[in-house]
């Protein structure tokens, strides 16, 4: 799997958007870009994935490049829960049993009132 | 939503204990794994399993065995617990869908300590 590269920590007041950035300059063409974040105690969440495509859920939206190279999560409306380390992953899009899921440092996310 | 349920959040047990650790997920998921997490050393797969009653050795599967007898439900089980193995072990489930990938979700942790 693609390595990534984040930010070690960021910070956003509360109400406004968080935009969370990640290189993954080696990213192949049959690699998804993955979004989870980990509270502090807690199993890892899944947040968004995406291939090439802009997407959007409930928790956020997934900004990809054009050429892949790199990508944004946004989180609209922080809130103080929101407060957390968030890990960008490039995995293969491939089916079976993948289990493979290197998380790195990540990006420590802290949300202030 | 998809929901994977861990039995137990916090396990305090002593050297030599057997300790089961269950795993339910509601989503009919092909895919069950159980990880440890452990400060510096990132998510580390013990074991996985691809269907019921079939099993895959993971990264570090020494010290434990698990059991798949129904599609949602998955079991770690540690024959005689080890103070190395305290830790904070993590079940996941995923399904793979041609035109999304392999998404893998996660359960709340059990924080085990053997003493």
């Amino acid at each position: 799997d693609a390595k990534t590269t984040q930010p070690p920590s960021m910070d956003c007041a509360e109400g406004r958007a968080a935009n969370l950035p990640c290189n993954h300059s080696t990213i192949s063409g049959n690699e998804y870009v993955y979004w989870y974040r980990q509270i502090h105690s807690q199993g890892p969440q899944y947040i968004i994935h995406g291939l090439k495509n802009n997407e959007t859920n409930e928790m956020a939206s997934l900004i990809i490049t054009e050429d892949r190279k790199s990508s944004t999560l946004i989180l609209p409306h922080a809130t103080l829960r929101d407060t957390a380390v968030y890990y960008c992953i490039v995995r293969s899009r491939s089916g079976g049993s993948n289990y493979k899921l290197t998380f790195g440092k990540g990006t420590l996310l802290t949300v202030n009132p | 939503d998809v929901k994977v349920t861990q039995s137990s959040r916090y396990l305090v047990k002593r050297t030599g204990e057997k300790v089961f650790l269950e795993c339910v997920q509601d989503m009919d998921h092909e895919n069950m794994f159980w990880y440890r997490q452990d400060p510096g050393l990132g998510l580390r797969l013990i074991y996985f399993s691809y269907d019921v009653k079939m099993k895959e050795k993971g990264d570090i599967p020494e010290g434990y065995s698990v059991s798949r007898e129904k599609k949602e439900r998955f079991s770690l089980i540690l024959e005689s617990a080890s103070t190395n193995q305290t830790s904070m072990y993590l079940c996941a489930s995923s399904f793979y869908r041609q035109n999304s990938g392999n998404t893998i979700y996660f359960g709340e942790g059990s924080w085990l300590t053997v003493v």
